[in-house]
């Protein structure tokens, strides 16, 4: 089993839907959980953390997590053409991050 | 501006030949990372270090080499027992709070090894 899971797409979704992207992790000890965001060809960067049980919202973007299902997930509401890109989802282990796989994005106008 | 920066952006590489990557943060971040990237396959940890003089293998080490002279710098070296050094190399640093790894990273641009 991996240690963080994700469907790797693509996930196709219309201009202005909403985009669920989904992620599982196997350390039930885990407590940080990260979004990434990466454009073709670039680096990755940081969108969302969250660390609680529940949801946080930061515009467009909100992270869940339920540490019970070890799921966490991040939506996106009013998807743009601009936010195809692959997610990467991320879990702290001990001094390191874990990374998915990541999903693919894609949003069509 | 603060950052990473990560040279070169592009390198190709005859078979057998060792390459170092450079990787420099003004940041003032404790711990760096190296990460391999290839399609499909995420993010892959080589090597990372907490602390100056200080560094510890990743879950793909093998045919790589890391030091840790300066705060500011990490450089890698990919040597020629690397099986498969074509890839995308990422670098990246992360602050700590209250003595913590907090997890979020910041990263160069990458550097593109091709071996011809």
């Amino acid at each position: 089993q991996k240690e963080v899971e994700q469907n790797s797409g693509p996930l196709s979704v219309p201009e202005g839907a909403i985009a669920s992207l989904n992620c599982t992790y196997s350390d039930r000890g885990s407590q940080s959980f990260f979004w990434y965001r990466q454009y073709s060809g670039k680096s990755p960067e940081l969108i969302m953390f969250i660390y609680s049980n529940g949801d946080k919202e930061d515009g467009r973007f909100t992270a869940q997590l339920n540490k019970a299902s070890q799921y966490v997930s991040l939506l996106i509401r009013d998807s743009q053409p601009s936010d195809s890109a692959t997610y990467l989802c991320a879990v702290l282990g001990f001094q390191k991050l874990v990374f998915g796989t990541g999903t693919r994005l894609l949003v069509s106008p | 501006d603060g950052g990473i920066t990560q040279s070169p952006k592009y390198l190709f590489r005859k078979e057998g030949q060792n390459v170092t990557l450079s990787c420099e943060q003004n940041l003032n971040h404790d711990a760096m990372y190296w990460y391999r990237q290839d399609p499909g396959q995420g993010l892959r940890l080589i090597y990372y270090s907490q602390i100056v003089n200080d560094f510890q293998k990743g879950d793909i080490a093998e045919g790589y080499s890391v030091s840790r002279e300066k705060k500011e710098s990490f450089p890698l070296t990919v040597t020629s027992a690397q099986k498969n050094p074509t890839a995308f190399y990422l670098c990246a640093s992360s602050g700590h709070s209250s003595g913590r790894n907090t997890g979020e990273l910041f990263f160069g641009e990458g550097s593109r090894l091709t071996v011809l």
